[in-house]
């Protein structure tokens, strides 16, 4: 089955603590990027892949890193949390063409930071 | 630049219509209609590039004025299924360079 996974689903954490969202899919999608989702802001892109090695920043990067060492890999790391990166993540993927194709949308990563 | 989206809610009876609109102030390449059901990932509704095309899907269907650089989506004999938030995504160029960037969302709340 097509599909784009996140792990974990939720996560608590405190202030300052390293944490890692990975995400995985597997339709040898060239095309991956972190979106993050607070009430009233809609879906903000954070980074995104163009394809393995080629990562570039989003809308709102700040606090954020990310790596694609493999095609079907694209890991958000947080070295140092902080109470206002609370929020609903999304990874998703697609093909990248000669433009946009269908984006799949992984199941969502709710993360509180306390 | 986050397109615009409008209404950002609206609430309808089943079987009554309803527009979603989705304006950018620059030039797009093409525009991406999902919807969300609420604790859900986001869904993919449909894809237009521009040229004007207006596509569709069962009842609901859109369209895309270059110009204007705006989308609009309908939804036709609204379902209690179709209630969810809805975003538009809107893409600069075409080889996905600068990533696709989504408008807030519009809820849609179909009451039997």
């Amino acid at each position: 089955e097509a599909q784009v996974t996140q792990n974990p689903r939720y996560l608590i954490t405190v202030t300052g603590k390293k944490l890692t969202v990975t995400c995985s899919q597997n339709m040898n999608h060239e095309y991956m990027s972190w979106y993050r989702q607070d009430p009233g802001l809609g879906l903000r892109q954070i980074y995104y892949s163009m394809n393995v090695e080629v990562t570039d920043k989003g809308d709102v990067p700040e606090g954020y890193k990310v790596s694609r060492k493999e095609k079907r890999n694209f890991p958000l790391i947080l070295e140092s949390p902080s109470p206002n990166q609370t929020s609903l993540y999304f990874c998703a993927s697609s093909l990248s063409r000669g433009g946009f194709t269908e984006a799949f949308f992984g199941q969502g990563t709710r993360l509180t930071v306390v | 630049q986050q397109p615009v989206q409008s209404p950002q809610a609206v609430i309808l009876r089943e079987g009554e219509d309803a527009v979603i609109n989705c304006s950018s102030s620059k030039a797009l390449y093409s525009v991406h209609w999902y919807r969300q059901k609420h604790g859900e990932a986001p869904v993919f509704l449909m894809i237009l590039l521009k040229g004007g095309e207006q596509k569709g899907h069962e009842k609901i269907s859109a369209s895309f004025n270059e110009k204007k650089q705006q989308s609009s989506l309908y939804l036709t004999a609204s379902q209690l299924s179709y209630s969810g938030t809805y975003f538009c995504g809107t893409e600069r160029s075409g080889g996905g360079a600068d990533g696709l960037t989504f408008g807030k969302g519009t809820h849609l709340i179909i009451q039997p």
